[in-house]
């Protein structure tokens, strides 16, 4: 059973729209989860970390978490050109220190 | 300050062969974590360390992988008798503390077994 699920995709939406990035995790002890963004052939680098039950907000970027229904997401709005990657969801586990990364989703963004 | 940083950026080596992948973490991290990345996969973590201890090793996928860190700074990850399965990139990472969920990459070594 894996960890961690994206969709799949790729996701391919147009400059300006909203990228729905999900997530969803098996373990309900999970407490913390992470947005990474990965360009191809770079290192992963966080842009969004959530620890509570809601949305988190920085910038363009909107985080959810329901942990009732073990599921996270990544909004991206007014989308741009830039934010095609690959997007790695991630939560914590019962050991401290460990991560557990889903395979990514890739996002491309067209002008 | 600087990042992580990694070296080799690239290996290529013979099935067979030793290699050796080091990784300098940010200065005043106490937390190390060796993951890699096989192609269109995602990450898979390997070890990690606090301080200079490794208190979980069950990542590491066989016993020809082992790692160590010295001085809590920097950390060899090294494969003995390498096999083609093995190729992927091999990504470190470092945090404040282990209690510090917030992880921060390096550029990662791209292993290539012949």
């Amino acid at each position: 059973q894996k960890e961690v699920e994206q969709n799949s995709g790729p996701l391919s939406v147009p400059e300006g729209a909203i990228a729905s990035l999900n997530c969803t995790y098996s373990d309900r002890g999970s407490q913390s989860f992470f947005w990474y963004r990965q360009y191809s052939g770079k290192s992963p680098e966080l842009i969004m970390f959530i620890y509570s039950n809601g949305d988190k907000e920085d910038g363009r970027f909107t985080a959810q978490l329901n942990k009732a229904s073990q599921y996270v997401s990544l909004l991206i709005r007014d989308s741009q050109p830039s934010d095609s990657a690959t997007y790695l969801c991630a939560r914590d586990g019962s050991t401290l220190g460990r991560l557990y990364f889903g395979r990514g989703t890739q996002l491309t963004v067209w002008p | 300050g600087a990042g992580v940083s990694q070296s080799p950026s690239n290996k290529v080596t013979e099935k067979g062969k030793d290699v050796e992948l080091r990784c300098d973490p940010i200065s005043g991290h106490t937390a190390l974590y060796w993951y890699r990345q096989s192609l269109g996969q995602g990450l898979e973590f390997l070890i990690y360390f606090q301080g200079n201890s490794a208190p979980d090793k069950s990542g590491l996928p066989s016993d020809r992988f082992s790692a160590e860190r010295t001085g809590g700074s920097v950390s060899t990850l090294t494969i003995q008798r390498t096999q083609q399965e093995d190729s992927a990139v091999y990504l470190c990472a470092s945090s404040l503390d282990i209690s510090t969920d917030t992880q921060y990459f390096g550029p990662g070594t791209r292993l290539t077994v012949l």
